[in-house]
């Protein structure tokens, strides 16, 4: 059982366009990070929200906590081929030890 | 700081071949965490270790596996007799409290034949 899903699985794009993935759960979170990778690298932060309804923008992509800390959406703005990767939602448990990661999103952005 | 240090980068083994995989920390951060990750999926939860103790071990980890963190700095992981199944690249990351996100190295990428 999958404690994160992440949607769409796949999103090939042309330059220029925006785009949403989402990253939900049942389980309620006291912070979810977002993660991007490149093939043969390991993931990097990108961002980590903590407050339930919390907006976070980091130059063309917002983040966005749910009300509930249960879910999150990534909105990326005229997207650009460098933003083609693997995005990665990832949620932890306060006096938990780990990070449960989603499947991704696997991002391709066309010229 | 260079980051998270992964060494080897890549490894090619034969089936019941012993191999064994090095991290370095960001030397401030006092979690370790170790992950597997297969093609099309996201990072599977290995171990961890808070200083040089080892706090958390994934029940998916069989006895073949075994990692260690020595005077709490550089951590180590072997696997033993290695299988096929094993093939996967292997992720190690630092974290100052675990719920800051994660700094999380290059990878080695495992393939037993």
């Amino acid at each position: 059982t999958q404690l994160l899903e992440q949607s769409p699985q796949f999103l090939s794009i042309q330059e220029g366009e925006n785009l949403t993935v989402y990253c939900n759960s049942s389980s309620v979170f006291s912070s979810l990070q977002w993660y991007r990778q490149e093939p043969g690298e390991g993931p990097v932060l990108l961002v980590t929200v903590v407050t339930g309804g919390e907006v976070k923008k980091l130059k063309r992509l917002t983040f966005q906590f749910g009300d509930a800390r249960k879910d999150s959406s990534l909105h990326i703005t005229a997207a650009q081929p460098g933003d083609t990767g693997l995005y990665l939602c990832a949620g932890a448990y306060t006096n938990a030890g780990k990070s449960t990661f989603g499947d991704g999103t696997t991002l391709t952005v066309k010229p | 700081d260079t980051g998270v240090s992964q060494n080897p980068r890549h490894k090619i083994t034969k089936r019941g071949q012993n191999v064994t995989f090095r991290c370095d920390p960001i030397s401030e951060h006092n979690r370790l965490y170790w992950y597997r990750q297969t093609l099309g999926q996201g990072p599977e939860f290995l171990t961890y270790f808070q200083n040089e103790a080892q706090l958390e071990k994934s029940r998916l980890l069989s006895d073949r596996f075994s990692a260690e963190r020595p005077k709490g700095s550089f951590s180590t992981l072997e696997i033993q007799r290695t299988e096929q199944g094993d093939s996967a690249m292997y992720l190690c990351a630092s974290s100052l409290d675990g719920t800051d996100g994660y700094t999380f190295g290059s990878g080695t990428r495992l393939t037993v034949v």
